[in-house]
């Protein structure tokens, strides 16, 4: 079965602009999160949407937002872009959320400059 | 403060020898998963551990999860050079609430 596609592969963006990435699940899936990954802090927990609507949310400002569509892709939008948000974004997917087995996809890597 | 203590940070192994990496938490957890990174590559799931004192072994990895539910540990048996990455522990930290978090990471390098 086809896995978790990231769109776009890499991105880079002047500070102050705004971004939107998108994220397909595997099809079943019905949960999915999103994670920021930097050398410095490792894997961050951003929010989870399940059934289009947002169950967790980690500790990042409301510049970071998501959504959900009917068919279980997400979109994830940062605004007003910071040089520190650099990094791998990441996308997983789940059949129910986190008890289950997330797959990534391949991540997007956003460059601010 | 930190929930997740994963040690140690880097381990380097000559090819043949063995490693471990240690997930430790200050709270009790429902579950804890294991994921693996290639350099330049996204996680990949490796297992999950559910129960209390479980043991599971994929070839050569040797997986546990402590009996008060609170570590974990992670054992790769004579090392080859296709297991070079980031070992990740993962688990629903703080109720879930923060999402599944994730220690860390042990890089490991194996050097020829």
């Amino acid at each position: 079965k086809a896995g978790v596609t990231q769109t776009p592969r890499y991105l880079i963006k002047t500070r102050g602009q705004q971004v939107t990435l998108s994220c397909s699940p595997i099809s079943g899936h019905r949960s999915v999160s999103w994670y920021q990954q930097t050398p410095g802090q490792g894997l961050q927990f951003l929010f989870e949407y399940f059934s289009e609507t947002q169950r967790n949310k980690g500790n990042f400002p409301g510049r970071f937002s998501g959504r959900q569509f009917s068919n279980s892709r997400s979109e994830m939008n940062v605004s007003t872009l910071e040089l520190g948000d650099s990094a791998l974004y990441l996308c997983a997917s789940s059949f129910s959320g986190l008890d289950t087995e997330a797959f990534f996809g391949q991540g997007t890597r956003l460059t601010v400059v | 403060g930190q929930q997740v203590m994963q040690i140690p940070q880097y381990q380097h192994v000559q090819e043949g020898e063995d490693f471990t990496t240690y997930c430790n938490s200050s709270t009790t957890l429902s579950n804890i998963q294991w994921y693996k990174q290639r350099p330049g590559g996204h996680p990949v799931f490796l297992i999950q551990l559910v129960k209390s004192g479980e043991v599971k072994k994929q070839k050569r990895l040797t997986f546990q999860f402590g009996e008060a539910k609170k570590n974990s540990s992670l054992h790769i048996t004579a090392t080859q050079t296709t297991d070079v990455g980031t070992y990740f522990c993962a688990g629903p930290w703080g109720g879930g609430a923060d999402g599944l978090t994730f220690g860390k990471g042990t890089h490991l390098i194996i050097q020829p």
